[in-house]
């Protein structure tokens, strides 16, 4: 079963900064299948990237994701108010499994 | 506009039964493999259980198997999730979500609460 771990757990920025996220597979996965959501307090998750590196619909181009193998990184270019929040990697298969979150704070 | 909608949660004492409902709305649900995830308060996403478009392939975590059963009624575009034997660690929202690899929609989660 392949575990995904994101670093860091917490990461503590201002506007205009640059987050660099990071989702680590115990195992080679199909980059096709990593995906990373954003999720704020009160809300389910929101899909940004699928594919390792391709925008879902409406995700401003901020956002961008890169990575293939066993290591996958979610960028956000310059940090606007509205991204701060709880980051997730996700594998999907037979099951989801997900990545235990990064928490993106001001 | 394909959107999920969750029913049924609320406060239920430890060995308590539970069954949660996601009804579809804007697709057909018997075109597509469903999820159950929850959300422990404070925490990250849990995946529960998966069922199969037909219905007739089912999957569940570890944490929850032989507790908890999840169906679908296509002619109802419905979706369930029997959970019996609750425990206090179950708390959590949970959520259906039809999760593609380029795709997904999410329901916006129903409150379980399991208590003395």
């Amino acid at each position: 079963e392949v575990v995904l771990t994101q670093s860091p757990g917490t990461l503590s920025l201002s506007p205009g900064e640059r987050a660099i996220l990071s989702c680590r597979a115990s195992e080679t996965v199909i980059s096709t299948y990593l995906a990373w959501y954003q999720q704020k307090s009160g809300q389910p998750p929101r899909l940004l990237i699928f594919g390792a590196s391709n925008r879902a619909t409406d995700i401003a181009d901020r956002f961008s994701g890169s990575g293939s193998g066993t290591d996958f990184t979610l960028t956000i270019s310059r940090m606007e108010p509205e991204d701060f929040a709880v980051y997730y990697c996700l594998l999907y298969g037979d099951s989801l499994t997900f990545g235990g979150g990064t928490k993106v704070e001001i | 506009e394909a959107q999920l909608a969750e029913s049924g949660g609320g406060l239920v004492q430890p060995g308590g039964s539970l069954r949660l409902s996601c009804a579809a709305s804007g697709f057909a649900l018997s075109d597509y493999w469903i999820h159950w995830v929850r959300q422990a308060p404070g925490k990250g996403l849990e995946w529960v259980s998966r069922i199969n478009s037909e219905g007739k392939s089912t999957i569940y975590a570890d944490s929850v198997k032989g507790r908890f059963t999840i169906s679908r009624d296509n002619a109802k575009n419905t979706l369930y999730l029997q959970m019996d034997g609750l425990r206090v660690d179950d708390t959590a929202v949970y959520f259906c979500a039809r999760v593609l690899p380029r795709s997904a929609v999410w329901g916006q989660g129903t409150l379980v609460t399991v208590s003395s």
